[in-house]
């Protein structure tokens, strides 16, 4: 069974520009999460989807975040524009359920640096 | 809200040595707990998880008993191997929404 894939695994950019990140959850998997992980913490949730809706977005900068899960399969989450505080790395995860409490399967992260 | 402590800093053992990891919780209602390890290069992955109180999960080895008492999921080895050089997550979800709040990790080093 493939694993949760993201796209890119590295990027670089400078602040005040603009990113995007991809997800391709588990197939079947109808819960999926962005999470931003900073240096030296744990993992913090920016915002949950139920098949193409929105059940928790409330960590999530809405002010420069955004992030869609059209036809309820993949997910994109970008920043616009990025500041220096957005380096990170951005984990998308994926569940069968949301009722599979914490049984979540994560991909490899894309690691951003903004200059 | 919900929060998850570690124990702070890095641990660094031999091999063969005995293991713990000190997490403690911050909750309302009755949680899950588990345990999430990142090796090197690789996401997130579950290493185990307890859903109610004394129970034990336990994988690969590893051990964590769900303490109510002492608000506790304390993870344990007894006999660590070069391979278990990792970052250890604590980690709990709310009640019905599977919603996960972690703690800062503990980087663990096992030298030949």
């Amino acid at each position: 069974e493939a694993g949760v894939a993201q796209s890119p695994r590295y990027k670089i950019i400078e602040k005040r520009q603009s990113v995007a990140f991809w997800c391709n959850p588990i197939s079947g998997h109808a819960t999926l999460y962005w999470y931003q992980q900073i240096l030296g913490q744990g993992p913090k949730l920016l915002i949950q989807f139920q098949n193409n809706g929105v059940v928790d977005d409330s960590q999530l900068p809405k002010d420069r975040f955004s992030a869609e899960r059209l036809k309820g399969v993949d997910s994109t989450l970008k920043i616009q524009p990025a500041k220096l505080e957005d380096s990170a790395v951005y984990l998308c995860a994926s569940s069968l359920e949301r009722r599979l409490r914490g049984e979540q399967y994560f991909g490899p992260g894309t690691r951003l640096t903004v200059t | 809200g919900n929060s998850v402590t570690q124990m702070e800093g890095p641990v660094t053992l031999s091999e063969e040595a005995f293991l713990t990891i000190n997490c403690t919780y911050t909750a309302t209602g009755y949680p899950s707990l588990f345990w999430y390890v990142q090796y090197p290069g690789e996401g997130l992955q579950l290493l185990l998880k307890a859903t109610k109180a004394d129970d034990k999960g336990s994988n690969k080895g590893f051990e964590a008993t769900y303490r109510k008492e002492t608000t506790s999921f304390h993870l344990e080895k007894g006999s660590v191997q070069v391979s278990d050089s990792a970052v250890y997550f604590c980690a709990l979800s709310d009640t019905g929404n599977n919603r996960l709040a972690f703690g800062k990790g503990n980087q663990v080093v096992v030298i030949p």
